[in-house]
């Protein structure tokens, strides 16, 4: 069975701290791995990353995936207090029709 | 572009009954996910539509099932709820495959679903 882990659990920073969230994966065949953003709602998209070492940037966010070492990392710089939130990772099986997500990682911005 | 929409947005129902839920994609978007989210659990996969045929299922019991009309909308139902049914239910939307060769994928905002 496809496995995602997400490290940490949760996480407490001050506002400007810059913060970086772990997902490590034990699947041999993916389409894609996929970062969201989930606040008291539906998980809102971040990233979607298919090649291995190439940064995707969006403003204060940035991720990259390591497929040789099955893992990814998302940064977020200058944290704000609109940033605390649950992250998830997820990986696309190769047919791009199902999604398997790690547990997620609580960010909780302090001001 | 309407985003994906879900019916009701909160539900409350007894053990032992059923309960259908409904998802609009976005238009355009043939393909319907749905995902079940609890505390413990995280974020699971249920099953998807795509073209009214499921394409793939998750590791759920029988007593949850779905379908997918010709104009794309989806209902999930769950027969003879139990309370470990109570989740948020959600449902997500995906397009074709672009031109950069993946797909964009977008969630509605869930159907609540409380167990009594």
């Amino acid at each position: 069975e496809d496995k995602v882990v997400q490290s940490p659990l949760s996480l407490v920073v001050h506002e400007g701290d810059t913060v970086t969230l772990n997902c490590s994966y034990e699947v041999t065949n993916f389409r894609s791995l996929l970062w969201y953003k989930q606040e008291k709602k539906a998980p809102t998209f971040l990233f979607m990353l298919t090649s291995s070492g190439i940064e995707k940037k969006s403003g204060r966010l940035s991720s990259i995936l390591d497929k040789k070492e099955l893992f990814s990392i998302l940064n977020i710089t200058a944290t704000q207090t609109g940033d605390s939130a649950v992250y998830l990772c997820a990986l696309y099986n190769n047919a791009g029709n199902m999604l398997t997500f790690g547990g997620g990682t609580r960010l909780m911005v302090k001001p | 572009k309407a985003g994906v929409t879900q019916t009701p947005r909160y539900l409350i129902k007894t053990r032992g009954q059923q309960v259908t839920l409904s998802c609009s994609p976005i238009s355009g978007h043939r393909s319907v996910s749905w995902y079940q989210q609890t505390p413990g659990q995280g974020l699971q996969f249920l099953f998807e539509y795509f073209s009214e045929t499921q394409r793939n299922k998750g590791n759920f019991p029988g007593r949850f099932s779905g379908r997918q009309f010709s104009n794309s909308r989806s209902e999930m139902n769950v027969s003879t709820l139990e309370l470990g049914d109570s989740a948020l239910y959600l449902c997500a939307s995906r397009s074709a495959l672009t031109t950069s060769g993946y797909y964009e994928q977008y969630f509605g905002p869930g159907t609540r679903l409380t167990v009594t």
